[in-house]
């Protein structure tokens, strides 16, 4: 059973690009969350995606934006890239079954903008 | 407003007991996870608590008091490859959204 995937592993890009990422979650979950963890703070939540729509978003500008594909991958995109995006993108998979289920983590995706 | 606070830095010793505190404010307060990092990974899965109480799982403990808005993480008989990053996360609202505090990085010395 393969558990959460992330592409790519690492990716530098300059100020002003823009970049995709992306996720496949966990065999038998349909909800997907992204994380940003800058250096030595905890992760950051960004979104969640859920039957192809944005649930919940956190505190991020709109230059962060998602999707989320019928058969529950999703995609992370990030416009007009600022040194301060530089971080691990993580992304969590989980059942939509309400409350107190476990988020699996991917591995992560290290972006660096220059 | 939303906060988790935890201790940065921790140190211990090899084979002893260590304690890491977490206290949370959030709304929507459904239930309260920890897990471990390693430097570069992902976070692993260590413990959910969503009543009050201790829940025991090997060589990690992990106990919560939703009254207190408290909880800690009890790691017994160190080991060197306890050394990480321990994250206490606060399960928050309807969905399955975590609040994630900024981590305490326990160092392991021999």
């Amino acid at each position: 059973d393969a558990g959460v995937t992330q592409s790519p592993t690492h990716l530098i890009k300059t100020r002003g690009q823009q970049v995709t990422l992306r996720c496949s979650p966990k065999s038998g979950h349909d909800t997907v969350s992204w994380y940003q963890q800058a250096l030595g703070q905890g992760p950051q939540f960004i979104f969640q995606y859920y039957e192809e729509e944005e649930r919940q978003r956190g505190n991020f500008p709109d230059r962060f934006s998602g999707h989320q594909f019928p058969n529950y991958s999703s995609e992370l995109n990030v416009n007009a890239l600022l040194l301060g995006d530089s971080a691990l993108y993580l992304c969590a998979s989980s059942p939509y079954r309400g409350v107190g289920y476990e988020q699996y983590f991917g591995p992560g995706t290290r972006l660096t903008v220059t | 407003g939303q906060n988790i606070d935890q201790p940065t830095e921790m140190t211990a010793t090899e084979g002893a007991i260590v304690q890491i505190n977490c206290t949370y404010q959030t709304s929507g307060f459904n239930g309260l996870f920890w897990y471990q990092q390693h430097a570069g990974e992902a976070p692993t899965f260590l413990s959910y608590n969503v009543l009050d109480g201790l829940e025991e799982k090997g060589r990690f403990s992990s106990f919560l008091s939703r009254s207190k808005g408290y909880s800690y993480l009890l790691l017994k008989e160190l080991q060197m490859k306890d050394s990480a990053s321990y994250l206490c996360a606060a399960f928050s609202g309807g969905y399955n959204k975590l609040i994630f505090g900024a981590g305490t990085r326990l160092a392991v010395h021999p």
